[in-house]
């Protein structure tokens, strides 16, 4: 049971590039949820999603895209990388109950 | 602006003491969640409260609540060297059980 698996672990970006951190699930969860995390600081919720067609903003949304097809998936598109995204990104899945489930995180660097 | 704030900031204390952790929020919750983040790795879930629950408890961990407060607070038992790592409380955002708002954290040390 892989449980939260986020890919690439790492990555390095130039200003103005695009890309797609990839989050997928195999707990049949049906919510879902992009965090960033910055030195010091706690998590901040960008993008969640409560089911397959079904996206909503969190906190800091802007720059960023998402979209869920199925309900093992939950990319988390950048389209046009500032330095100001350089961070850690966490996905997580919801268990019923409220609990969540995290992956072991994705480290962006913008350039 | 953040749900729930930690305290302390940093905390530092032998093997074999016990530690403790607030957290505090602002608005009405259904529940409130504790964390543990090791360095370099994802958050690991702890503990989940529920707004009627007072006090939970999970092995070594023991969880209060207070409503009426807003607070809440997080205590190891006995802790050990493994327990060193950063320790987030979480709230849903009171009108959305959609989101759950992380605190900064509470960085914990346990001296060998």
């Amino acid at each position: 049971n892989a449980g939260v698996t986020q890919t690439p672990k790492f990555q390095v970006l130039k200003t103005g590039q695009s890309m797609t951190l990839q989050c997928a699930q195999d707990m049949n969860h049906e919510y879902m949820s992009w965090y960033r995390q910055d030195p010091g600081m706690g998590l901040r919720l960008i993008h969640y999603s409560v089911g397959a067609g079904i996206t909503d903003q969190g906190e800091v949304p802007n720059g960023y895209n998402v979209s869920r097809s199925t309900t093992e998936d939950f990319p988390l598109r950048l389209l046009s990388a500032a330095p100001s995204q350089t961070s850690v990104y966490f996905c997580a899945s919801r268990r019923n109950t409220g609990e969540l489930f995290f992956g072991e995180g994705s480290r962006l660097t913008v350039l | 602006s953040q749900q729930g704030e930690e305290d302390p900031q940093a905390l530092s204390i032998q093997e074999g003491e016990n530690a403790t952790m607030n957290c505090s929020y602002k608005t009405s919750i259904n529940n409130l969640q504790w964390y543990r983040q090791n360095s370099g790795r994802g958050l690991v879930h702890l503990i989940l409260i529920r707004s009627n629950e007072r006090e939970k408890h999970s092995g070594r961990l023991r969880v209060t609540l207070d409503t009426s407060k807003k607070s809440s607070s997080l205590l190891i038992t006995a802790s050990r060297a493994a327990d060193t790592a950063s320790y987030f409380c979480a709230t849903d955002a009171g009108d959305s059980s959609y989101k759950l708002i992380f605190g900064s954290g509470t960085r914990l040390l346990v001296r060998p």
